[in-house]
């Protein structure tokens, strides 16, 4: 069945340090792909997404590829802030409209 | 609305009680989806529905667990009889389409605890 696989942590990086958090997929037909956030006591948003293949989606600074090649969609930013400091869920969605969540990434950022 | 309302934030039953939980979506999507979220972050579907009707509900436990979405009322989740194990946040997401291209906007969920 379709999954997503990625890098459990928790991460832990000092402000500006850079940042990639790994993810793979295994998928049936042409998924897309998200990332999602969840912040300390709060529900989860909407990071980025990519619809097909070499698509980039970015934002905040965050980016990612969709590399249909390799399965994978990793996240990164290249200076990370202690605002950043969240649980980070790798998903894809296929036709069949399920989201079928990572087990999500810890990332704590210290001054 | 633009975005998804849940209410309760938050909800605390004893074990065998009801719980119910309501989902308003964005205004003008007619999809409806209900996840859990138990413990180290792993998320389950639970049940979709395309306006008033049942898209999939693969996800959704055969006992205990039902879900509606009525005209011009909020979707509502409600477990009967609950056990410790529903213990989770409960997120309701909307989305204007299905197909995967159209994201599914989340709403800020509802924690149940069951004592």
């Amino acid at each position: 069945g379709d999954s997503v696989t990625q890098m459990e942590g928790p991460v832990t990086l000092s402000e500006e340090a850079f940042l990639t958090i790994n993810c793979t997929y295994t998928a049936t037909g042409y998924p897309s792909l998200f990332w999602y956030v969840q912040y300390p006591g709060e529900g989860l948003q909407l990071l980025l997404k990519a619809t097909k293949a070499d698509d980039k989606g970015s934002n905040k600074g965050f980016e990612a590829t969709y590399r249909k090649e390799t399965t994978s969609f990793h996240l990164e930013k290249g200076s990370v802030q202690v605002s950043d400091s969240a649980v980070y869920f790798c998903a894809l969605k296929t036709s069949y409209d399920k989201v079928i969540f990572g087990p999500g990434t810890s990332l704590s950022v210290i001054p | 609305g633009e975005e998804v309302a849940q209410t309760p934030k938050h909800l605390v039953r004893g074990e065998g009680q009801k719980a119910k939980l309501y989902c308003a979506p964005i205004k003008g999507h007619s999809y409806v989806f209900w996840y859990q979220q138990v413990l180290k972050n792993e998320f389950k579907f639970l049940i979709s529905f395309q306006n008033e009707n049942v898209f999939d509900e693969t996800g959704m436990p055969k006992e205990r667990f039902s879900a509606k979405c009525l005209p011009n009322s909020p979707c509502s989740l409600e477990i009967q009889a609950t056990k410790l194990e529903d213990s989770a946040v409960y997120f309701c997401a909307s989305s204007q389409s299905h197909g995967e291209a159209y994201e599914q906007y989340f709403g800020p969920g509802t924690r149940l605890t069951v004592t």
